[in-house]
């Protein structure tokens, strides 16, 4: 059964620092995808990581994976307020198309 | 324009009733599933289904039932609700392999 856990689940930040959220899984994934929600919002695909190795960058966020030890990171650069929201990661099954979502990271960036 | 929708946006019943929760879509995308959002719990999977008439159990199918007569349509029913079901109700659509994009949620009070 593919679990997973990211951490931490709350984040508060101060703007300008850089941070990074973790997402382990439990076994084999074949893709890995990184959400954001805004509260009371839906959720919002922002990276999909495809193989060992992939990096993602969109702005301030930076994704990669690394499938042997099963761990994706996203990192944040120079926090700004406008990134405070929820991040999950979830990852598919070998079948590819069942998603297994994380708990999320709650991120707080405080001016 | 293209989405996903989903009805109603908010609902209270009571334990006991049946309640059905619509998602509608306008990619035609093959794939569409039906998550729970709880506290503490990230997104669970309660059914998915990969075509019209193909439907299969996710993570915490029981007192749920679906149906997928449309390729566009993907209802979920509470036949009996029950406080343990209120929730945030997301549904989600996808290709094969490709970001599931998310309806806004229905909240469900169940008292």
């Amino acid at each position: 059964e593919l679990k997973v856990e990211q951490n931490p689940l709350f984040l508060s930040m101060q703007e300008g620092k850089n941070y990074t959220i973790y997402c382990n899984y439990s076994t084999t994934s074949d893709r890995l995808y990184w959400y954001r929600q805004d509260p009371g919002k839906s959720l919002e695909s922002l990276f999909v990581l495809l193989s060992n190795g992939a990096v993602k960058q969109e702005g301030r966020l930076m994704a990669s994976l690394d499938t042997k030890a099963r761990l994706s990171t996203l990192h944040i650069t120079a926090a700004v307020h406008d990134l405070s929201a929820t991040y999950f990661c979830a990852a598919s099954n070998n079948a590819g198309n069942m998603l297994t979502f994380g708990g999320g990271t709650r991120l707080m960036v405080k001016p | 324009d293209a989405g996903i929708t989903q009805s109603p946006r908010y609902k209270i019943t009571e334990t006991g009733r049946q309640v059905t929760l619509m998602c509608h879509q306008t990619w035609s995308h093959s794939y569409m599933f039906w998550y729970r959002q709880d506290l503490g719990h990230g997104l669970r999977l309660i059914y998915y289904s990969a075509a019209a008439d193909i439907t299969d159990k996710g993570e915490v199918p029981d007192g749920y039932v679906v149906s997928r007569s449309k390729t566009e349509n993907f209802p979920l029913t509470l036949e009996s609700a029950t406080r343990s079901q209120t929730s945030v109700y997301f549904c989600a659509s996808s290709e094969y392999s490709q970001p599931q994009h998310f309806g806004d949620g229905t909240r469900l009070s169940i008292l």
